[in-house]
């Protein structure tokens, strides 16, 4: 049982550059969030989407896209990476309508991707 | 809107000592409360959570947390440190209905150091 997988694991990248970091769950989970952490700030939420082909903005959303084209994957685009984008990025997944309501139900991290702008 | 403060960044307890993570919210409607664990170069675990009903909720590898709504804290302790549970522990609200979508807040993180 996978959960949820993020890829890459580890990433470099040049100011101005560009890269998508994909999340995939394999628990038919309804949500998906994207989030950054930072030093003493915790997680801050980026982008969620509430179901397949629908996104919402987070805390943090500024110079960030993502997309849902399926239900199982999630997709964080950096379109020009800034070096204030460097952080550790975790992709978190919830909600099974089988198993009752939502708020019952915790969200299910991915181990992050390290992400390093220059 | 709503808010998590963890007191402490950092908290050192020797093994088999009392381990106490303090954790206060702030939110406009009653909360859903939950304790991650972060290990090294891993993602977040669900430690345990409280939605409704008993105020003592219990979660794994012996840790517990108490919903006090007139202090609106949820701390979490465990009798009995042990090595294994050197991480960084977060706290975090939700809450139900609307447009919360299980959105989580985080707390700052407290990371914990447990000498021998």
């Amino acid at each position: 049982n996978a959960g949820v997988t993020q890829t890459p694991k580890f990433r470099v990248l040049k100011t101005g550059q560009s890269m998508t970091l994909l999340c995939a769950q394999d628990m038919n989970h309804e949500y998906m969030y994207w989030y950054r952490q930072d030093p003493g700030m915790g997680l801050r939420l980026i982008h969620y989407s509430v179901g397949e082909g629908t996104t919402a903005k987070g805390e943090v959303p500024d110079g960030y896209n993502v997309s849902r084209l399926k239900k199982q994957n999630f997709l964080l685009g950096l379109e020009s990476a800034a070096p204030s984008q460097t952080s550790v990025y975790f992709c978190a997944s919830s909600y099974d309508r089988i198993a009752g309501p939502y708020s019952n139900q915790p969200q299910h991290f991915g181990d992050g991707t390290r992400l390093s702008i220059l | 809107a709503q808010s998590v403060t963890q007191l402490g960044s950092h908290v050192s307890v020797s093994e088999g000592a009392l381990v106490l993570l303090r954790c206060n919210y702030s939110s406009s409607v009653p909360p859903y409360l939950f304790w991650y664990v972060q290990y090294p170069n891993q993602g977040l675990q669900l430690l345990l959570k409280y939605t409704t009903g008993a105020t003592l909720v219990k979660g794994i590898n012996g840790f517990e947390a108490e919903f006090k709504k007139s202090e609106t804290s949820f701390h979490l302790t465990k009798p009995s440190a042990h090595m294994s549970d050197a991480a960084e522990y977060f706290c975090a609200v939700s809450y139900a209905g609307g447009t919360s979508y299980g959105k989580l807040t985080f707390g700052q993180g407290t990371i914990l150091t447990v000498h021998p």
